[in-house]
């Protein structure tokens, strides 16, 4: 099985600041690879599908890069309403989340 | 507009079962997958399994093939999730997903969860 580790756990940053969040992977995942973004008591939402692509309605502020095992979301100016927790999702092979990143205002 | 209404919150008994149901609306219920995922208090997200409402296809995460049994009825447009003999481990939310294209593909709408609560 593929195992998916999202660092760091938690992250504390500032109205404003760039944001970068990471994902890798045990093996190759081929770009197979999601972002979902969790506030508290709701259900998760897809931010970004096939590693770099954005899904409608998301804000452009949120981008996603890598290949192979590494992957990253970047969020170019932090706003509060973005105070989430944030899964990679792989479904290159099985289906898998990492743990989470937890993202708070500082 | 596609939503996926899940019901409401059940209570179970140590070693009995609960079906919990996920109602589509706004697209073809056969034309896509519904996935399955378990959120225990506290925790991340777990990958259950998927079924392909068309042909009643299904894959199940190893550590649910025991657990978990997931159905389809195409005249309800309904997915179903019915978990047994429930341990304290089975307390959690449990969302339904649907896949955006087949089942190597992302999970572009979510039910509201609902909250399984295992208790004596």
């Amino acid at each position: 099985d593929i195992q998916m580790t999202q660092s760091p756990p938690v992250l504390s940053a500032s109205v404003g600041d760039r944001v970068t969040l990471s994902c890798k992977a045990s093996q190759n995942i081929n770009k197979n690879l999601d972002w979902y973004q969790q506030k508290h008591g709701e259900a998760p939402k897809l931010l970004i599908y096939y590693t770099n692509n954005l899904q409608t309605g998301i804000p452009s502020r949120f981008s996603g890069s890598g290949s192979g095992t590494d992957y990253t979301l970047t969020i170019s100016s932090l706003q509060p309403e973005d105070v989430a927790t944030y899964y990679c999702y792989q479904y290159n092979s099985g289906w898998t989340f990492g743990g989470g990143t937890k993202l708070e205002l500082k | 507009e596609v939503q996926l209404q899940q019901s409401g919150p059940e209570v179970g008994r140590p070693g009995s079962s609960v079906k919990i149901s996920c109602k589509a609306s706004g697209y073809t219920f056969t034309d896509y997958v519904m996935n399955w995922v378990k959120q225990s208090p506290g925790q991340g997200l777990e990958w259950i399994g998927w079924i392909d409402p068309e042909y009643g296809s299904t894959d199940y995460a190893e550590k649910f093939k025991k657990k978990a049994t997931l159905t389809a009825d195409t005249s309800s447009n309904t997915a179903y999730i019915q978990l047994s003999s429930l341990t304290s481990e089975d307390t959690a939310t449990y969302f339904c997903a649907r896949s955006t294209e087949g089942i190597v593909s992302s999970l572009d709408y979510w039910g509201q969860g609902v909250m399984v609560t295992v208790s004596s």
